[in-house]
């Protein structure tokens, strides 16, 4: 089946510092990714989403300018945290929408960054 | 607009007994809906998704779900609980092709008792 590989899994990083996110489609193409934040104990929250080659769609609330956003290749998406904060720590997770005319998703692994 | 509730944030239930896990939707047109499981620090795994079809659907590891639009809910069950059941589980749903964003609930934890 369709598989989304995310890297890292976790990552420290000191305040100020950025870090990127990686999520790549192996086995299909990903035409559409979407980028959720959790935080402990709660749901999901979409936080962007991405098409290939065009500029993301943020949700209300989002900083564009902090949570960056690129979708170069159909296999690749992703998210840059820039000038971290602690309050920024949290679990990241992409999701890709399949070929799958049925509404399907496929989740990668989640990151959990801790920003120190 | 969407949205999902689901009712109860914890559930214990003993090895072997049946599984409920509530999940009642809003929705403007007819909805997509999905049951996902999330162990910890790992992503989410699709049970099973109501797309239009059957509305019974049955997943995987044995679990299941009926689509109820006079009740507008979609629960999850399983007949009989294992010990690898305990788990995150989340209900969602979308407005189906063209407007694929996804609201989740806020999740039900599954606690297995032995």
């Amino acid at each position: 089946g369709a598989v989304v590989s995310q890297h890292p899994s976790r990552v420290i990083c000191k305040s100020g510092t950025s870090v990127k996110i990686e999520c790549r489609s192996l086995d299909f193409q990903a035409t559409t990714m979407f980028w959720y934040r959790q935080f402990p104990k709660q749901s999901l929250m979409l936080m962007a989403t991405s098409n290939e080659g065009s500029k993301a769609t943020y949700e209300q609330g989002v900083e564009k300018d902090k949570f960056l956003i690129n979708h170069a290749s159909l296999t690749l998406s992703t998210l840059t945290v820039t000038s971290a904060h602690p309050e920024d720590s949290s679990f990241y997770i992409c999701s890709a929408k399949t070929r799958d005319r049925e509404g399907g998703y496929t989740f990668g692994s989640g990151t959990r960054l801790t920003v120190v | 607009a969407q949205s999902v509730t689901q009712l109860g944030s914890h559930v214990s239930v003993s090895e072997g007994a049946l599984v409920l896990l509530r999940c009642n939707y809003s929705s403007s047109v007819p909805p997509y809906l999905f049951w996902y499981v999330q162990y910890p620090n790992q992503g989410l795994q699709l049970l099973l998704k109501y797309t239009s079809a059957a509305t019974l659907v049955k997943g995987i590891n044995g679990f299941e779900a009926e689509f109820k639009k006079s009740e507008t809910s979609f629960h999850l069950t399983k007949p009989s609980a294992h010990m690898s059941d305990a788990a995150e589980y989340f209900c969602a749903v979308s407005e189906g092709f063209g407007n694929e964003k996804l609201t989740f609930g806020t999740g039900t934890r599954l606690t297995i008792i032995p």
